[in-house]
């Protein structure tokens, strides 16, 4: 079957580091995507990869692996903004997206 | 420019009742999908249009959610006979993507739907 799985929440403080991991089981897999959510507003895009390897976007960079159904979005000097769900979504060729549940990171001061 | 806009925003129906969601794409761009957002989870695959076709309808949960989008702009989801299990919100989205050749999907704010 096709499956997103990554952690439900997690908590950091600001100025600090979080990785969010996301492992992927779907057919006619041609890339993955990292959306963030704030509470009641739709999805903006964060990321895209399609090859392997690091793609860095100022504070944010995400990691692609495609043999291990693997990446991570990895989020630098936290700021309190930063605080909302991020969703790790895998595409195929035709562009359908298919959704993890998200990520609900909690920024602290 | 403008980006993806949904209307209405809200929509509260009796149970039974026909709802329309409207979504204005953003200008130009070829494919436009419905996803579906119960409170907590991420959005789920409804359909997709590329232009005036409707090239996937997999996602749409029954026969009582039909989508069309007949001039290959502006699209409408349609819910007859609305039930509890309807509510959540609805995303519709955009991008230039042809196959092959993907671009990045911008969301409309959605229309949060609620069946009473």
């Amino acid at each position: 079957g096709q499956n997103i799985d990554q952690p439900t929440e997690m908590t950091a403080t600001e100025g600090a580091i979080v990785q969010i991991n996301c492992t992927y089981q779907t057919s006619g897999f041609n890339g993955l995507f990292w959306y963030q959510q704030h509470a009641g507003e739709a999805p903006t895009f964060l990321s895209y990869n399609v090859l392997d390897g690091l793609e860095e976007k100022g504070r944010f960079s995400s990691f692609l692996s495609r043999s291990k159904g693997y990446s991570y979005l990895l989020l630098k000097e936290l700021q309190m903004k930063d605080s909302a769900s991020y969703l790790c979504v895998a595409t195929d060729s035709w562009g359908k997206l298919q959704f993890g549940a998200g990520t609900q990171v909690v920024v602290t001061p | 420019g403008a980006g993806v806009s949904q209307s209405p925003r809200y929509k509260v129906a009796k149970r039974g009742q026909d709802v329309a969601l409207r979504c204005d794409p953003i200008s130009g761009h070829v494919s436009l999908f419905w996803y579906q957002q119960a409170l907590g989870q991420g959005p789920e695959f409804l359909t997709y249009f590329q232009n005036e076709a409707q090239l996937d309808k997999s996602g749409l949960p029954s026969d009582r959610f039909f989508a069309e989008r007949p001039e290959g702009s502006v699209s409408t989801l349609k819910i007859q006979r609305t039930q509890q299990e309807d509510s959540a919100v609805y995303l519709c989205a955009s991008s230039q993507n042809r196959e092959g050749n993907l671009y990045e999907q911008y969301f409309g704010p959605g229309t949060r739907l609620t069946v009473t």
